[in-house]
């Protein structure tokens, strides 16, 4: 099993650019979460899933948007991308109520 | 979402003497407590965890005591090694809503040979 695996791991943006963080996980995991890193900070959850098709925002869904099609993908969407979301980004996923595997991360700086 | 305090935010230790670090919690209705270790640049892993029926878990140097009247829990590494600094992060749950994590601000441990 590959687990949680996101692309890109690095991106860089313009202030106003779109883009979409992916986010695969192959252990059949029903819940999955995006989560944003600011540095020296701990992490702020964005979005949540708890199954294909059903989202739900977290402490800081402001700017970003979230779709569930699949059990395995759960992408994270930029819009009009802002310096204040430079982040590093993590995707996570788990069985109900266990253990979060998160992936290895994706570096987003917006100048 | 929960509030979860976690101190200190830096702690220097000498290598194998002992580290703590405690986190508290505002919702008694919080029932799962995991605590995950961030190495430089990347992901955070899972070392421990313990649920609200539990007072206290080991594993080899590692231990998570709970205190659930007092709404705080504490991350204990005995005897530590230099590959023990990183972050260290604490986090919330209340499983009976949903299975959202609140986590601490985190912890840099740094092991001095």
């Amino acid at each position: 099993n590959a687990g949680v695996t996101q692309t890109p791991k690095f991106r860089i943006l313009k202030i106003g650019q779109s883009m979409t963080l992916q986010c695969t996980q192959d252990m059949n995991h029903n819940y999955m979460y995006w989560y944003r890193q600011d540095p020296g900070m701990g992490l702020k959850l964005i979005y949540y899933s708890v199954g294909a098709g059903i989202t739900d925002k977290g402490e800081v869904p402001n700017g970003y948007n979230v779709s569930r099609s699949t059990t395995e993908d759960f992408p994270l969407r930029l819009e009009l991308a802002a310096p204040s979301q430079t982040s590093v980004y993590f995707c996570a996923s788990s069985v109900a109520g266990d253990t979060q595997y998160f992936g290895p991360g994706t570096r987003l700086t917006v100048l | 979402g929960e509030n979860v305090e976690q101190h200190p935010s830096t702690l220097s230790v000498q290598e194998g003497d002992s580290a703590v670090i405690k986190c508290t919690y505002s919702d008694s209705a919080s029932n799962y407590f995991p605590w995950y270790k961030q190495e430089l640049g990347k992901r955070p892993q899972l070392i421990i965890d313990i649920r609200s029926n539990v007072g206290e878990k080991k594993d080899q140097r590692i231990a998570v005591t709970l205190n659930k009247t007092a709404k705080h829990f504490s991350l204990h590494i005995t005897e530590t090694q230099p590959e023990d600094s990183a972050v260290y992060f604490c986090a919330v749950t209340v499983q009976i809503n949903d299975y959202k994590l609140s986590f601490g601000a985190g912890t840099t441990v740094t092991v001095r040979a």
